[in-house]
């Protein structure tokens, strides 16, 4: 079975900073996707960025980018400038990639919760 | 606006009753998640539906049961009550393309369930 370690409970950073926020995960599969998901004081659970595991390039949406490795099966997300809007739990996720199965539902790690100071 | 609602949005009941909480999925998606998240906890995953079969049991109690109608909503039964099923409960969809999962799920606002 599919694990997804975060091993940083709580993070903190000056705003307009940057921070990285640590994921670890272990499959024995070759193709999966992996996800940052943002859970602000609302609860609302907010996509911050994907990637899928064929491709090598780390995906970049504005001021969130990932360190993708997948040899070592780590997938870490930077925030650079950080806005006090941040300040969140953030999860990690893992899905597997089902051709014509009955899967595909996300596994999440702990979380991480970010603190930002201005 | 994720397109995917759920109702209650809060919810207090005592001990020992039984809640039914609802989802309608985005327009179009088949499959329907249910993940329960306890205080301070992450994400568990209680159980998928795909075109109104299960396909796929996580950690979801005995007590609790689930189903997904014609019109793809689904409805997530909690029954025999306890304080420590009070938590937040979320509905996600997905959509399917061509036998692969697409990518990224959405998420309801969730149903904030107490039970005193």
């Amino acid at each position: 079975a599919q694990t997804v370690t975060q091993s940083q409970p709580e993070m903190s950073v000056q705003e307009a900073e940057t921070v990285t926020l640590s994921c670890t995960y272990d499959t024995s599969e070759s193709d999966y996707y992996l996800f940052w998901y943002k859970q602000p004081p609302s609860r609302q659970m907010i996509l911050v960025i994907r990637q899928e595991a064929y491709k090598q390039q780390n995906a970049t949406e504005n001021r969130f980018s990932v360190n993708f490795q997948k040899a070592a099966k780590s997938f870490s997300l930077k925030i650079s400038d950080s806005q006090l809007g941040d300040a969140a739990m953030y999860f990690c996720a893992y899905r597997s990639v089902n051709y014509g199965g009955s899967q595909g539902n996300l596994i999440f790690g702990k979380g991480t919760k970010l603190s930002v100071k201005p | 606006d994720s397109g995917v609602t759920q109702t209650p949005k809060h919810l207090i009941t005592a001990t020992g009753q039984r809640v039914t909480l609802r989802c309608s999925p985005r327009s179009g998606d088949l499959s329907v998640y249910w993940y329960q998240q306890s205080l301070d906890q992450g994400l568990q995953f209680l159980i998928q539906y795909y075109n109104g079969e299960e396909r796929a049991k996580g950690n979801i109690l005995e007590r609790f049961s689930a189903q997904q109608f014609p019109d793809l909503h689904s409805e997530l039964n909690l029954s025999s009550l306890e304080l420590g099923d009070s938590a937040l409960y979320f509905c996600a969809s997905s959509a399917r393309t061509s036998g692969r999962v697409s990518g990224e799920l959405f998420f309801g606002e969730g149903s904030r369930l107490t039970v005193l």
